[in-house]
């Protein structure tokens, strides 16, 4: 049973605009979230995180939305460039200190 | 500051072999996560681990598998009688103790049983 998805395997985008990753999630336990970022052979970077207690967070190009009421979260990238070109892995944890649940992962493609 | 690091970064095993995976965390960072990403797949959580002692090996199967971070040295993910299930990518991550929500991950050890 999967607690946290990414029904989107794949997504292109023309450089220059909006990159919309989707992650949805079923445990309501869940109330800190992150997006992670990675490139082939190498491990996850961190991207950005949002608490439940906050519905959006911004760092520079990249913005997480949170609808809790829905159990879902976007990361927005934009303006998108093609080294933003990876795995975008979303990840939910149910409290301080818990181990993180990971979603299957989409692959974006920044195209030039 | 060195980031974490895991060796070896490729592993080759025949079946029924011991695969034996280190990982040093971040410097200053006291606890450990060991995670395994099959093909196509996200990372699935393993084992969490503080110096000495084990938090949480929910993730881990029971039998094969065991997971140390002593007092001194690397954390060590030992696999017993390797089987071509266990083909994987194994990442381990760290965070600082006041920070465990932060996790910093390695680049990575790709497990391939022959």
């Amino acid at each position: 049973d999967q607690q946290v998805k990414q029904n989107s395997p794949s997504l292109s985008v023309q450089e220059g605009r909006i990159s919309i990753l989707n992650c949805d999630y079923t445990n309501s336990m869940f109330d800190y979230f992150l997006w992670y970022k990675k490139y082939p052979a190498e491990g996850p970077t961190f991207l950005i995180s949002i608490s439940s207690i906050k519905d959006k967070n911004e760092d520079g190009r990249f913005t997480v939305f949170l609808n809790k009421s829905a159990k879902h979260l976007s990361l927005h990238i934009v303006p998108s460039q093609p080294g933003d070109s990876a795995v975008y892995f979303c990840a939910a944890s149910a409290g301080y200190g818990q181990n993180f649940v990971f979603g299957p992962g989409t692959r974006l493609s920044v195209l030039p | 500051n060195a980031g974490v690091m895991q060796n070896p970064r490729h592993l080759v095993r025949r079946r029924g072999q011991e695969a034996r995976l280190r990982c040093s965390p971040m410097k200053g960072h006291s606890h450990v996560y060991w995670y395994r990403q099959l093909p196509e797949e996200g990372l699935k959580f393993m084992v969490y681990l503080q110096k000495e002692n084990i938090i949480d090996e929910s993730g881990m199967p029971k039998e094969r598998f065991s997971a140390e971070f002593p007092k001194e040295g690397p954390s060590i993910l030992r696999i017993q009688q390797v089987v071509r299930g266990d083909s994987a990518a194994y990442f381990c991550a760290s965070s600082p103790e006041q920070v465990l929500n932060e996790q910093y991950f390695g680049p990575g050890t790709r497990l391939t049983v022959t």
